[in-house]
């Protein structure tokens, strides 16, 4: 069975580009969720998606946004670069629909350095 | 507010020490943490769990512990090998069902 596929791994971009990362969760699960990760905050949470409806956002600003798939696909969306946006973007799935039941299941990461 | 940290930012163990890391919590809510393995270039990877309704879980090698009374867990690891070598993050639910909120981490060393 597949795991989480991340893509791209690794990408450089320059301040005021945008960037899409995207994200496939193992089959059969309905829940994405997206984290960042940096060395001085450690790892965050973005937004968690269910069925294609966002269930719950962090603490980002409005220049991360996200959307999931009807196959359970998501990708999100970092518009109008900063240099602190440079991070490791970590994308996790779940089987349970009621959330936070069980394991969530991490991709590699895509790692966004921002120039 | 909520916030999750670790006691030790490092740990170095010798090859066949038990091994363990301490995490403290602040959020009352919480009832759900789970501990996760990070190595070198790889994504977080699920280690055990552990329910607010429990103060104890054992895995392979592994122990969590739970003290609600001081908001305190702990993942003990025995027989530490060298492959245990990675960041360990604990993280805790603050009572959602969608999200998480980590650790800083501890970077754990094993010297053979």
């Amino acid at each position: 069975k597949a795991g989480v596929t991340q893509t791209p791994r690794y990408l450089i971009k320059t301040r005021g580009q945008q960037v899409t990362l995207s994200c496939s969760p193992i089959s059969g699960h309905r829940s994405v969720s997206w984290y960042q990760q940096t060395p001085g905050q450690g790892l965050q949470f973005l937004f968690e998606y269910f069925s294609e409806t966002q269930r719950n956002k962090g603490n980002f600003p409005g220049r991360f946004s996200g959307r999931q798939f009807s196959n359970s696909r998501s990708e999100m969306n970092v518009s109008t670069l900063e240099l602190g946006d440079s991070a490791l973007y970590l994308c996790a799935s779940s089987l349970a629909a009621g959330g936070l039941k069980g394991e969530l299941f991490f991709g590699e990461g895509s790692r966004l350095t921002v120039l | 507010g909520e916030s999750v940290g670790l006691h030790l930012p490092t740990l170095s163990v010798q090859e066949g020490d038990n091994s363990i890391i301490n995490c403290a919590y602040s959020n009352s809510a919480s009832d759900y943490f789970i501990w996760y393995k990070q190595e070198s270039g790889k994504g977080p990877q699920f280690i055990i769990d552990i329910r607010s309704n429990m103060d104890k879980r054992q895995g392979q090698r592994v122990t969590v512990l739970l003290n609600k009374t001081v908001k305190h867990l702990s993942l003990q690891i025995a027989a530490t090998q060298p492959g245990d070598s990675a960041v360990y993050f604990c993280a805790e639910n603050g009572g959602s069902n969608y999200k998480l909120t980590f650790g800083k981490g501890t970077l754990l060393t094993v010297n053979p």
